[in-house]
Formats: C-alpha cells, sequence, structure tokens
C-alpha cells in the first residue's frame, strides 16, 4: 500500500498558484519526500524532494509541516503544461510505491 | 539529463508470443525498477533490483520476469503473451544514497497483445 494519501484531483486557473496536499503520517525520521509528475504519454519525472527544511526550485516549492506528516508542493502560476498527475511518495530503501496521485486540471 | 532507453517504444505482438522488453541506463544506477500502468490508472511496481544479479517482485504479481546480468541493463520478458498483458511497462533507475535519491524514467514501452 501506498505510505502517501493525496486527492484524486484538484483544478486551479491558469496562472493561479495551485498547492497540492500530501498527507504522509506514517513517515519516519530519515524518510524524504519526493514529488514526481507525470505528463500524458509520458513516464514520470522528478519535481522536487525534501526531509525538514522547505526547499525551492526552478520547478516548484516544497513546504514540509514541522511534524513532517504533511507536505504540500507548490505551483506559483500554474500554466496548461502544468496539468498532469502529482505524485507524492516516500522512496525509503525498499521498493518504490506510487500511489494514485493527485490529476491536476488546469481551466484556461 | 536522464539517460535511461526503453525499446520497442510501442509493441504489437500476437497470443503466445515471447517478448522482451528492453531497458538501459547508461548513470552507472544500482537500483532498476519495473512499473505497469494502465491508461489513466495508477503505476504498479512488478520487480526491482538492487544491484547485479539482484532481483525481486513487486507489489504487484506479474507473470514476467527479469534478469540483471549487467549493472546498465535490466530486460523484462513474457515467455508466453496474452491478451490481458496489454499495458504500458515503465522502466526507472535510480542511484543509492543516504538523501533517498531521485528516480528517472525511461519514455516507457505500450504493449498490445492481440
Amino acid at each position: 500500500d501506498a505510505k502517501t494519501t493525496q486527492p484524486n484531483s484538484m483544478e486551479s486557473n491558469e496562472e493561479e498558484p495551485v498547492h497540492l496536499p500530501c498527507n504522509h503520517s506514517t513517515i519516519s525520521g530519515t524518510d524524504y519526500i519526493h514529488w514526481y509528475r507525470q505528463l500524458p504519454s509520458q513516464g514520470p519525472e522528478y519535481v522536487i524532494h525534501g526531509l525538514t527544511s522547505n526547499v525551492n526550485n526552478r520547478m516548484a516549492s516544497l513546504a514540509i509541516a514541522e511534524d513532517r506528516k504533511s507536505s504540500t508542493l507548490i505551483l506559483h502560476r500554474a500554466t496548461l503544461r502544468d496539468a498532469a498527475v502529482y505524485y507524492c511518495i516516500l522512496p525509503g530503501d525498499d521498493k518504490i510505491i506510487f500511489g494514485k496521485g493527485t490529476r491536476l486540471h488546469i481551466l484556461p | 539529463e536522464a539517460d535511461i532507453y526503453q525499446t520497442p517504444r510501442y509493441l504489437v505482438i500476437g497470443t503466445g508470443k515471447k517478448i522482451t522488453l528492453e531497458c538501459s541506463q547508461t548513470m552507472g544506477h544500482d537500483k532498476m525498477y519495473w512499473y505497469q500502468q494502465d491508461p489513466g490508472m495508477e503505476l504498479h511496481l512488478i520487480h526491482y533490483s538492487y544491484g547485479v544479479n539482484s532481483t525481486e517482485k513487486g507489489d504487484l504479481s506479474s507473470e514476467s520476469t527479469v534478469s540483471r546480468i549487467r549493472t546498465e541493463h535490466f530486460p523484462l520478458t513474457l515467455e508466453s503473451a496474452r491478451p490481458s498483458h496489454t499495458s504500458q511497462y515503465l522502466c526507472a533507475s535510480s542511484e543509492t544514497g543516504p538523501t533517498n535519491e531521485k528516480l528517472f524514467f525511461g519514455s516507457g514501452t505500450q504493449l498490445s497483445v492481440l
């Protein structure tokens, strides 16, 4: 079973920020939180990852709760190209399980 | 940039044929994975490997087999293809390290068994 819980789908307007939540209440102290996204007809691609502190890169920001039981992927200004399925995973040292992810719809 | 390649990109084959899906990576990654994904559905882990001569079954039972004779190569074989095997197969690799390394995915093989 996936170790994370995400909403099935979300909608956002183009050029507005998007906050994608993820719950991981059973996270261990050494688990990193990774986010991937899968565009239509493609394999997943890495977006961002973090351990405790908030992280930023050119694609997105990752906000991690103080107790680490949840995190939020932030797309600062959504475009139509950001329409995809977003996965939050905890790779750990073993097999890497993807849940169903959140299907993000961007409205023009 | 990721250097992980899957061939063929598309494969249409008749029932009963033996097929091998190829996956190669040039990044020297120890860990490799095979996922199966139906349209609009989640990815299911079917096989993974920690390194040469290591293969493990994933969460989804699969009739396919894998081998890992070389670090860079992780082929998946179906001895006798059936229509129920029709799906997309995605290969991935990652480093082994303390920061829980990121995954790199290939473009996938879309398999159709008639």
